[in-house]
């Protein structure tokens, strides 16, 4: 069976701290690996990793992914209280067109 | 539309009545997705449309779930019989072709079976 496994499950930071979330993955065809970020109901996009090693940015976030341990990692450097969301980490498998997602890792930021 | 729209937002309904949710995609997009989100818990696949070809249904938890989609455009989700369950937070996304790219999520209908 297919699995994503997110962790934390939570996480309480200050403002300002740097934040590392970890997405690991069991799946028989693996073609993408993505991370969303839930503040309410709409995940919105953030990433999508297909090779490894390579690290991808966005202002304060960055993501890479490791195809040979099966996992990927979020960061977010001086975190910000519009950090507070949850963060979810979902896998496209190859030849299907459906995405697994794991549990998710709600993260607070506390001012 | 500029994105994807999704009615009722919010629905309450007694145990054992039937409801139906509505996905309305972005403009040209072929492809179509819906998602259940129960508390505390990721994303649950449950139906997967693209253009005219057969729907992917691999996700429907049982046979009180079906879903169609009109004219390549509107979707709707239909719950018979619903259980408690059945609460969760229903959502759509639409893709412009098979894949991820450009994979938008609708804010969702929030379903509280009592």
């Amino acid at each position: 069976e297919d699995k994503v496994v997110q962790s934390p499950l939570s996480l309480v930071v200050h403002e300002g701290d740097t934040v590392t979330l970890n997405c690991s993955y069991e799946v028989t065809n693996f073609r993408s690996l993505l991370w969303y970020k839930q503040e309410k109901k709409a995940p919105t996009f953030l990433f999508m990793l297909t090779s490894s090693g390579i690290e991808k940015k966005s202002g304060r976030l960055s993501s890479i992914l490791d195809k040979k341990e099966l996992f990927s990692i979020l960061n977010i450097t001086a975190t910000q209280t519009g950090d507070s969301a949850v963060y979810l980490c979902a896998v496209l498998i190859q030849g299907a067109q459906k995405l697994v997602f794991g549990q998710g890792t709600r993260l607070t930021i506390n001012p | 539309g500029a994105g994807v729209s999704q009615s009722p937002s919010n629905k309450v309904t007694e145990k054992g009545k039937d409801v139906e949710l509505r996905c309305d995609p972005i403009s040209g997009h072929t492809a179509l997705y819906w998602y259940r989100q129960s508390l505390g818990q990721g994303l649950e696949f449950l139906i997967y449309f693209q253009g005219n070809s057969a729907p992917d249904k691999s996700g429907l938890p049982s046979d009180r779930f079906s879903a169609e989609r009109t004219g390549g455009s509107v979707s709707t989700l239909t719950i018979q019989r619903t259980q408690q369950e059945d609460s969760a937070v229903y959502l759509c996304a639409s893709s412009p072709r098979w894949g991820v790219e450009g994979y938008t999520f609708g804010s969702g209908t929030r379903l509280t079976v009592v």
